[in-house]
């Protein structure tokens, strides 16, 4: 089964300094990747999908990330932060299942804080 | 566009009442599938489901029953609740055809158990 890590349960830049997020992912195939965005007291919302392809994948936001197969990483970034993207960010992969289907397991989560 | 909905909200139940968590999608969308979020575990795939009549388990399964008797319900059923299952559960759905496919999520609904 595929797992996904998310490295830093809380991330804290200052407004306007870069952000990175820590993915890695377990996959013996090469896998589906996701970035989603959780605002507080509401359901998440899709940031990018890496599936195949260009590496560097763009989303909303300025938000991007790159596929690393060597690293099995995923890590998102944004050149600029601001107070907007505060938020609880979560990776994700798509595994197929014995059903013929697919289902999506999600790491643990980053918090993002901007500070002023 | 109603998109996925949940209810109830809000829920608060005492130890051993039973339950169902209701959810709806109007996008003839064949996969359905259940999550809870905790502090620190983030989303936890309960159950899913890739089609009417079709259900399987995911990572924490147990105290919970799903059925899929429609293509657009997929309501979770707690028989027997237990403070360990105090959580926010969201309710997702997507197409089938790819792993590539986006989930789209319910706004959650909010449980707790005394």
């Amino acid at each position: 089964a595929q797992s996904v890590t998310q490295l830093g349960s809380h991330v804290s830049v200052s407004e306007g300094a870069l952000v990175l997020l820590r993915c890695n992912y377990s996959s013996s195939v090469p896998p589906y990747l996701f970035w989603y965005v959780q605002y507080p007291n509401q359901g998440l919302q899709l940031l990018l999908k890496y599936t195949t392809g260009a590496t560097l994948v763009k989303g909303i936001n300025g938000f991007e990330a790159e596929f690393k197969k060597s690293e099995t990483s995923f890590h998102l970034t944004k050149p600029s932060a601001h107070m907007s993207d505060a938020a609880e960010y979560f990776c994700a992969v798509s595994e197929q299942t014995g059903t013929g289907g697919f289902k999506t397991i999600f790491g643990a989560g980053t918090r993002l804080f901007v500070k002023a | 566009n109603a998109g996925v909905t949940q209810t109830p909200k809000f829920q608060v139940l005492k130890t051993g009442q039973s339950m169902t968590l209701q959810c709806a999608q109007d996008m003839n969308h064949e996969y359905m599938s259940w999550y809870r979020q905790d502090p620190g575990m983030g989303l936890r795939l309960i159950h899913y489901s890739v089609g009417a009549g079709i259900t399987d388990q995911g990572e924490v399964p147990n105290g919970y029953n799903v059925s899929r008797s429609t293509t657009e319900d997929f309501p979770l059923r707690l028989l027997s609740a237990a403070p360990s299952q105090t959580s926010v559960y969201f309710c997702a759905s997507r197409t089938v055809a790819s792993g590539a496919n986006v989930l789209t999520f319910g706004a959650g609904s909010r449980l707790t158990v005394l």
